[in-house]
């Protein structure tokens, strides 16, 4: 079974600077997604960023940029010049191709002014 | 506009009864999922179906029940064999790799 795992329960940042946030996942599969969603205090989730397995090249989104290492099972999250706008719980999550969709138990995330 | 919608918003209920959440997509999205979230353990897949009149049990699918007889609706019941149903609920539609989520639901035993 397909498992992911986000080993920070709560981080914080301050306005304007980096953070990443950690995620690795455990599959027998070759063909998947992972992807990134936010949920800010109104619940509603929002997808911040995907990668397909098979595409070598990182993902990017604007400020946001993962960096995928499928052979360690790694796909942490680069939130560049934080704004105060992405505090938000962030969840990393797994799909198999045609599967199910499994998500981490989520990182709090802060950003102080 | 296309969407998903999650209804009620908040939901209260007697303990002993049965509930049924609704979730409705215009998306013509064929898979649908319910997932269960409570603080500090993420979102727990309860049901999933992939096609109209199949679906397969999650990870925490006992105490829950699903039917999927069209495309577009995919209620959850929450049935009085669920322990601790106090929750919030979201409902997620998917198509290829794109998935798009409900509003939610906060479900309350009273």
């Amino acid at each position: 079974a397909q498992t992911v795992t986000q080993s920070q329960p709560e981080m914080s940042v301050q306005e304007a600077e980096t953070v990443t946030l950690s995620c690795t996942y455990d599959t027998s599969e070759n063909n998947y997604y992972l992807f990134w969603y936010k949920q800010p205090p109104s619940r509603q989730m929002i997808l911040v960023i995907r990668q397909e397995a098979y595409k070598q090249q990182n993902a990017t989104e604007n400020r946001f940029s993962v960096n995928f290492q499928k052979a360690a099972k790694s796909f942490s999250l680069k939130i560049s010049d934080s704004q105060l706008g992405d505090t938000a719980m962030y969840f990393c999550a797994f799909m198999k191709h045609g599967g199910k969709l499994i998500f981490g138990q989520g990182t709090e995330l802060s950003v102080k002014p | 506009d296309g969407g998903i919608t999650q209804s009620p918003k908040y939901l209260f209920r007697k303990e002993g009864q049965n509930v049924t959440l609704s979730c409705e997509q215009n998306l013509n999205h064929d898979a649908m999922y319910w997932y269960r979230q409570d603080p500090g353990q993420g979102l727990r897949l309860i049901y999933y179906s992939q096609i109209v009149n199949d679906f397969q049990k999650g990870d925490i699918a006992e105490g829950y029940s699903v039917s999927r007889e069209k495309k577009e609706s995919f209620p959850l019941t929450v049935t009085s064999a669920q322990k601790n149903p106090t929750a919030f609920y979201l409902c997620a539609s998917r198509k290829g790799f794109s998935a798009f989520f409900g509003q939610g639901t906060r479900l309350t035993v009273v």
